[in-house]
């Protein structure tokens, strides 16, 4: 266990559902991060949240909503997703400032939109 | 666009046997450079980083070589193990990580 979970851990949605995918981590780590991992292509950022402010949003369409209640918790919600969002929705955190770039990653959410 | 990737997406190595996986990137400029490895149903993992300063770096059972005149780097892991079959994916820094497509790992019996 890299001491970040991911609930659900899969999900089918149709394209006119609204669902949210929660990301908790136990590391007492300051910075959080969505990717996007779709098959045969590199992991895409999706936003990263520093001290729980968003600091970045690799111009990620409307229709994904993140939220960053505390330091600790991470959600990503979803409305009126189209087919090709379908993939592995990873989470990571890292502790910011202490010289190393490692992310711990969570096991991902299997996203499949009908 | 990418400026990572890997040489193969597939590798098929004997039990045993030393396996070298490679990547190739293409900003100058990145100063750190991470390995992942991603088993089935996981999500990535850790294994060894290294910076721009430093040539080779080493773990426990694998090595980073990083040669910066043909940007090139590679993961090599000692006595191949069952255990090490993953889908393994270099990161590289400069303002942000980028991360390539990965290589999947196959160990034979």
């Amino acid at each position: 266990e890299t001491g970040v979970t991911q609930t659900p851990r899969h999900l089918v949605m149709g394209m006119t559902n609204k669902k949210s995918l929660k990301c908790e981590q136990h590391l007492g780590h300051n910075a959080m991060y969505w990717y996007k991992q779709s098959a045969k292509k590199p992991l895409e950022l999706m936003f990263v949240y520093n001290f729980k402010e968003q600091t970045e949003n690799n111009s990620v369409p409307s229709r994904f909503s993140p939220e960053c209640p505390n330091s600790s918790h991470l959600f990503l919600h979803l409305h009126t997703l189209q087919p090709e969002d379908s993939a592995l929705y990873l989470c990571a955190s890292s502790q910011p400032g202490q010289g190393g770039y490692e992310q711990f990653f969570g096991p991902g959410t299997r996203l499949t939109v009908l | 666009g990418e400026s990572v990737g890997l040489h193969l997406p597939t590798l098929s190595v004997q039990e045993g046997d030393n396996s070298i996986i490679n990547c190739a990137y293409s900003n100058s400029a990145s100063d750190y450079f991470i390995w992942y490895k991603q088993e089935s149903g996981k999500g990535p993992q850790f294994i060894i980083d290294i910076r721009s300063n430093m040539d080779k770096r080493q773990g426990q059972r694998v090595t980073v070589l990083l040669n910066k005149t043909v940007k090139h780097l590679s993961l090599q892991i000692a006595a191949t193990q069952p255990g090490d079959s993953a889908v393994y994916f270099c990161a590289e820094k400069d303002d942000k990580i980028i991360f390539g497509k990965g290589t999947r790992l196959h160990i034979l019996p």
